[in-house]
């Protein structure tokens, strides 16, 4: 199967600093890719979907100038946490697709990244 | 809106047992792929079954198959044999049809703890 990753794995900063979080398709052009952010023993909530080369759509409660994403490449989509507190500590997750009418258009996950802000 | 729940959240099976996680999603669509993902310690996210909601066939995958009853909106997942590596998370997933207007986002149930007892 197709190959995500994602930089860094682990992550802890200072309260209001900015995090960078990189999404990478390794082995294919992922057209949409998707952030999600799962705490403890909660499950996945999307966070916002990006596109390659348009502005990323965020859900509804998530902070667009908090939550930057950057769709730059068809294999590369980045997060940054602006100003982090305590309370953005979580683990970030992102998934990438083809869209495909021939396909079901599976998502492939990145590992994740643990961000803890101190 | 589109919703999954899943009502157990921690499920034990003695090793080379058989187990069935439940699931239930509500929507208005006639077009949806339902997705099973395990999650184990590491957190990566890995595809375990899908079905496309247009198959009256139930998907199985090895030891793993599902009981798709749409008119229900029912998706549970049963497990056959089980083993001590099937200990995980496991998420029940639903996707909008993608040219039904979706990203292709999808929407997670809150997780079932899957225990296997040696």
């Amino acid at each position: 199967g197709a190959v995500v990753s994602q930089h860094p794995s682990r992550v802890i900063c200072k309260s209001g600093t900015s995090v960078k979080i990189e999404c990478r398709s390794l082995d294919f052009q992922a057209t949409t890719m998707f952030w999600y952010r799962q705490f403890p023993k909660q499950s996945l909530m999307l966070m916002a979907t990006s596109n390659e080369g348009s502005k990323a759509t965020y859900e509804q409660g998530v902070e667009k100038d908090k939550f930057l994403i950057n769709h730059a490449s068809l294999t590369l989509s980045t997060l940054t946490v602006t100003s982090a507190h305590p309370e953005d500590s979580s683990f970030y997750i992102c998934s990438a697709t083809i869209p495909d009418f021939r396909s079901y258009n599976e998502q492939f996950f990145g590992p994740g990244t643990r961000l803890t802000v101190l | 809106a589109q919703t999954v729940t899943q009502s157990q959240p921690e499920m034990s099976v003695q090793e080379a047992e058989t187990v069935t996680l439940s699931c239930t999603y509500d929507t208005s669509e006639s077009d949806y792929y339902l997705f099973w993902y395990k999650q184990p310690p590491s957190r990566q996210m890995i595809l375990v079954i899908r079905q496309e909601a247009y198959k009256q066939q139930n998907a199985t995958e090895n030891r793993f198959s599902v009981n798709f009853q749409k008119a229900a909106k029912s998706f549970s997942l049963k497990i056959s044999d089980s083993q001590l590596g099937d200990a995980a998370m496991y998420f029940c997933a639903y996707r909008s049809d993608y040219y039904g207007g979706s990203q292709g986002n999808l929407i997670f149930g809150k997780g079932t703890k899957l225990s296997v007892k040696p």
